[in-house]
């Protein structure tokens, strides 16, 4: 069975902090596949990131970046310099590949100006 | 990659009514996926729609609330029967594309109010 868990809820952070959102992961496949979808007020989902489990590699991308560990089933998204725009829903999820994904319950990021 | 079209993109509709939500897709895929998402909450998937065969629903979910459709491979329909003020949620559709399906594809959902 796939289980994804992000326990932080909800996070509010100041304008140009960096925050963190958590995603910690179940699943007894050797393959598989992650990701993060961000999920603005008006409720389209919008991709972010994709890493499949052979590729340990930590990935940036602007001010976003992403640390990928097998060792403890994590896939941690990091936002740097917080911006209002990133006020959003943030979703991690999980796929053997070839099945729907299993979201986590989201967090929701509030970036105070 | 896939681009979905779905729609309606939101609709508000009086409870004991029905409502079919339409998910075209750019290029045939096998399988097509309905999603719920509540009020507040996250992603739940309500049905897997395979063209030529029935839709195999997830615990909680039956075909006579939510039936659906799958004519051809890019298209597929959901319809919310006999709706009461808890269904009011986000319906998405998704696909999977890509090398060995391995990248999932949304639809921007449908946001739905039952008065």
């Amino acid at each position: 069975a796939q289980k994804v868990t992000q326990a932080q809820t909800e996070i509010s952070v100041v304008e140009k902090e960096d925050v963190t959102l958590d995603c910690v992961y179940e699943t007894r496949d050797t393959t598989y596949y992650l990701f993060w979808y961000k999920q603005p007020p008006s409720g389209e989902l919008v991709f972010l990131i994709r890493r499949n489990s052979f590729d340990e590699q930590n990935e940036i991308s602007g001010r976003y970046s992403w640390n990928f560990q097998k060792s403890t089933s994590s896939f941690n998204f990091t936002i740097t310099a917080s911006q209002v725009v990133d006020s959003a829903v943030y979703f991690c999820a999980l796929s053997p590949g070839n099945t729907p994904l299993v979201f986590g319950k989201g967090t929701r990021l509030s970036v105070i100006a | 990659s896939a681009v979905i079209s779905q729609k309606p993109s939101r609709d508000i509709c009086q409870r004991g009514t029905s409502l079919t939500i339409q998910c075209q897709v750019d290029s045939q895929v096998t399988m097509m996926f309905w999603y719920r998402q509540q009020p507040g909450q996250s992603l739940t998937l309500i049905a897997t729609a395979n063209q030529g065969s029935e839709a195999t629903y997830e615990s909680g979910f039956v075909i006579d609330k939510f039936p659906i459709s799958r004519p051809n491979l890019t298209f597929s329909t959901l319809t919310v029967s006999n709706m009461s003020p808890e269904d009011s949620s986000i319906y998405l559709c998704s696909v999977l594309g890509g090398a060995w399906n391995t990248e999932a594809f949304f639809g921007q959902g449908t946001r739905l109010t039952v008065v």
